[in-house]
């Protein structure tokens, strides 16, 4: 079985400051892991994903999301939060051999202040 | 491209009717997911197509939902009868293979 946990249902941040969302997983074998946003009334958009390679994976927007194997994290970070980052950040996970489809973490509401 | 387009984007039934959900993958895709999501559940993978071959409904939580995908370009989610408990935001999301999903806007569904 597979699964993820983002601790947080919300965090909050001001305008110019540094944010951290964050994720942890569980899976056999190696990851596959993803970060969607989701605007309020739309569908999640898929922001970056790791597949292999370099630990720090960059993204639209000016996310960025650093892949621990050791602690089995993929938190999303930002330099400078935007009041238009304001929304809610789902991290997903799969595994990356044989079949099988992505399991979404519930989602943290992010909320950046003016 | 206009991505994944969903139709309609909002319906209001009664408790017995029949609701048909309606997807349009992005073209070139070969994977074609539905999915539901509440405040309770969060985001719930309902069925999975692949080259429009069901792969994977276990997620379909009962007899009363059935999807089809008679072409490349096309699937239905029906629900029949509906029931109040149905009533969610139902999201297809179309991508190639296993790879990153491209999301529609949802359809949200009030069974009244």
């Amino acid at each position: 079985a597979q699964s993820v946990a983002q601790p947080e249902d919300q965090v909050n941040v001001a305008e110019g400051n540094p944010l951290t969302v964050k994720c942890t997983y569980s899976v056999s074998g190696n990851p596959y892991l993803f970060w969607y946003v989701q605007y309020p009334n739309r569908g999640l958009q898929f922001l970056l994903k790791y597949i292999t390679g370099d630990n720090l994976v960059k993204g639209s927007y000016g996310f960025e999301a650093e892949f621990n194997k050791s602690q089995t994290s993929f938190h999303l970070k930002k330099p400078s939060a935007l009041v238009s980052d304001s929304a809610l950040y789902f991290c997903a996970v799969r595994r990356n051999s044989g079949y099988s489809t992505l399991t979404f973490g519930k989602g943290t509401m992010l909320l950046v202040s003016p | 491209d206009a991505g994944v387009i969903q139709s309609p984007r909002h319906e209001v039934t009664e408790m017995g009717q029949e609701v048909t959900l309606r997807c349009k993958p992005i073209s070139g895709h070969n994977s074609l997911f539905w999915y539901r999501q509440t405040m309770m559940r969060g985001l719930e993978l309902l069925i999975y197509f692949n080259n429009n071959v069901p792969i994977d409904d276990s997620g379909m939580p009962e007899d009363r939902f059935s999807a089809k995908m008679p072409n490349a370009s096309f699937s239905t989610l029906k629900i029949q009868p509906s029931e109040p408990r149905d009533s969610a935001v139902y999201f297809c999301a179309s991508g190639l293979d296993l790879n990153e999903q491209y999301f529609g806007p949802g359809t949200r569904l009030t069974v009244t």
